[in-house]
C-alpha cells in the first residue's frame, strides 16, 4: 500500500516560475525523502529530511516537513526546462529497512 | 548511477518461462532492493536484502524470489513469468536501509508475452 501520496499528479509551468509539490503520508516516520526521475531513467535522490527537522534547502530546492499534518512539500524555485521530470516522495518508518514511495508528480517546465 | 548496473536492460519473454534479472554494485553497500514500477502505482518493493544470504519480502513479492550470495550481486527471479509481471524493474542500494539515501540502477524493461 502507498504511504505517500503526491499532489498534484501533474503540473505544468513556464521556465522561471516556482513549482510546488506536496506529499501526504499516513504513519509516523523517521525521515522523508524526495527523488527525481527523468523519463526512462532510474530515480535520483534529491533531499532527505528527518522527522525532527522542519525545513531543508539544497540549491533551488526547499523541502518542508510538518509531522503534525503528516505532510511535506518540495519547492523548486526559478524552474528550468531541465527540471522536467517525475518527482517522488518516499517515507521511512522507525526501525525499518524500507522506503515506501508515493505515486509521484509529473512536472513539465515549458521554455 | 552510483556504481550500479542492471542486466539485461531489456528483455522480452513468454508466459511461463523463468527469468532472472541481475543487479551488480561496486559500492559495497549492505542493503540492496528490487522494485517494480508500473503506471499509477509508483515504485513498489518486491524483495530486499540486508546482507549476504539475508533477504526479506516486500509489498509485492508473490511470484518472485531473490538470492544474494555475494555482497555485490542481487538476483531477482521470476519463477514462471506472467503478463502481469510486465514492468520496469529497478535495483537500488543503500548504506543504512531506511535511514539513508537509496541509489538506483538504470532499470530493466521486461515484457512478458
Amino acid at each position: 500500500s502507498q504511504q505517500g501520496e503526491e499532489d498534484p499528479q501533474a503540473l505544468s509551468i513556464q521556465e522561471g516560475e516556482n513549482a510546488t509539490m506536496n506529499c501526504s503520508y499516513k504513519t509516523s516516520i523517521n525521515n522523508l525523502q524526495w527523488y527525481r526521475q527523468n523519463s526512462g531513467r532510474g530515480l535520483v535522490h534529491l533531499i532527505l529530511i528527518r522527522s525532527n527537522e522542519r525545513e531543508k534547502h539544497s540549491g533551488r530546492l526547499r523541502v518542508t516537513l510538518d509531522t503534525s499534518k503528516k505532510s511535506s512539500s518540495l519547492l523548486i524555485t526559478a524552474s528550468r526546462a531541465a527540471d522536467t521530470a517525475s518527482y517522488f516522495c518516499a517515507t521511512a518508518s522507525y526501525n525499518t529497512d524500507k522506503l515506501i514511495f508515493g505515486t509521484g508528480t509529473r512536472l513539465q517546465v515549458f521554455p | 548511477d552510483a556504481g550500479i548496473t542492471q542486466s539485461p536492460r531489456h528483455k522480452v519473454t513468454e508466459t511461463g518461462t523463468p527469468v532472472t534479472l541481475r543487479c551488480h554494485q561496486t559500492e559495497n553497500h549492505r542493503y540492496m532492493y528490487w522494485y517494480r514500477q508500473d503506471p499509477g502505482h509508483g515504485l513498489r518493493l518486491i524483495h530486499y536484502s540486508y546482507g549476504v544470504k539475508d533477504t526479506d519480502k516486500g509489498e509485492v513479492s508473490d511470484g518472485y524470489s531473490v538470492s544474494r550470495s555475494k555482497t555485490e550481486d542481487f538476483l531477482l527471479t521470476l519463477e514462471s513469468a506472467t503478463s502481469s509481471q510486465t514492468s520496469v524493474y529497478f535495483c537500488a542500494i543503500s548504506v543504512a536501509g531506511g535511514e539513508e539515501t537509496q541509489y538506483f540502477g538504470p532499470g530493466t524493461r521486461l515484457l512478458v508475452l
